[in-house]
C-alpha cells in the first residue's frame, strides 16, 4: 500500500464549481499535512498547511481527519487559473520528518 | 530575497557521464533535500540532509551522490551507474522546525536532466 494515496484525476470541472479531493495516507504517526500547487513543468508551491481544526484561505479549505487518517482540500467558486496539479504531502514523526508526496490530483478548469 | 537556487534550468548528460546539479539556498535552513520526478509520476526522495556534514539516503539513492560541505549548498551527482537519469530534479529545504510548525518545505526551479 502506498503511503499517500490521491485520485490522479483529471478533474474536468467548469468556471465558478467546487471542487474537492482527498488524499489518504497509511502512516498512523503522521504529524504534519500540506497541500501543494503544482503547475506544468514547474516546481511545487505551498498552497496551505492542513491544521487539525481544519482551515481556510479565501476559496480554499483544508481538513484533516485523523481517525480515517485522510485529508481534504475544497476549493470554491474554480477560476481559470487554478488550473494545476494539487499535491498532498504528509510528514511523519520519528526524528527525520522527511516529507512524502502523493502523486498529485490533476484539475482542469474550463470556461 | 531568499530562496533556493537550482542551476542549470536544462542539462544533457552522454550515456556514461557523470553529471552534477547544483542547489543553493539563502534561507538559513538545516534540512535539505532532492527529489525526482518522472512524467506522470510523484516526487521521489534521493538523499537528505538534516545537518552539514550528515545525509541519508532516500528511497531511489542507487547512482546518485550527495555531499553536504556547507549549510547553504547541497549539489547531487548523477552517476554512470544510473541507467535512466532522464527526469526532473527538484531540490527542497526546511528549517529546523518549519515542518512541525506547519512552515512546509520549499523547492527550488528544479533541472531537466536528458540523457543523449
Amino acid at each position: 500500500r502506498k503511503e499517500v494515496e490521491q485520485d490522479p484525476g483529471p478533474f474536468n470541472v467548469p468556471e465558478g464549481a467546487t471542487v474537492a479531493f482527498n488524499c489518504t495516507y497509511s502512516n498512523s504517526a503522521s504529524q504534519s499535512f500540506f497541500w501543494y500547487r503544482q503547475d506544468c513543468r514547474k516546481e511545487p508551491k505551498l498552497l496551505m498547511s492542513v491544521y487539525s481544526s481544519g482551515n481556510e484561505d479565501g476559496r480554499f479549505t483544508a481538513q484533516l481527519n485523523r481517525a480515517s487518517q485522510y485529508i481534504s482540500l475544497l476549493i470554491r467558486d474554480s477560476k481559470l487559473s487554478d488550473s494545476a496539479t494539487y499535491l498532498c504531502v504528509v510528514t511523519s514523526s520519528g526524528g527525520s520528518y522527511i516529507p512524502t508526496f502523493g502523486r498529485g490530483t490533476s484539475l482542469i478548469v474550463h470556461p | 530575497d531568499g530562496g533556493i537556487t537550482q542551476s542549470p534550468k536544462y542539462l544533457f548528460r552522454k550515456e556514461g557521464q557523470n553529471v552534477t546539479l547544483s542547489c543553493e539556498q539563502n534561507l538559513n535552513h538545516d534540512a535539505m533535500y532532492w527529489y525526482r520526478q518522472d512524467p506522470g509520476q510523484g516526487l521521489r526522495l534521493i538523499y537528505y540532509s538534516q545537518i552539514v556534514n550528515d545525509f541519508q539516503k532516500g528511497d531511489i539513492a542507487e547512482g546518485y551522490s550527495v555531499s553536504r560541505e556547507k549549510k547553504e549548498s547541497f549539489p547531487l551527482t548523477v552517476t554512470s551507474a544510473q541507467k535512466n537519469p532522464t527526469a526532473f530534479y527538484l531540490c527542497a529545504s526546511s528549517s529546523p522546525r518549519g515542518y512541525q510548525q506547519n512552515y512546509g518545505y520549499t523547492f527550488g526551479s528544479g533541472t531537466r536532466l536528458t540523457v543523449v
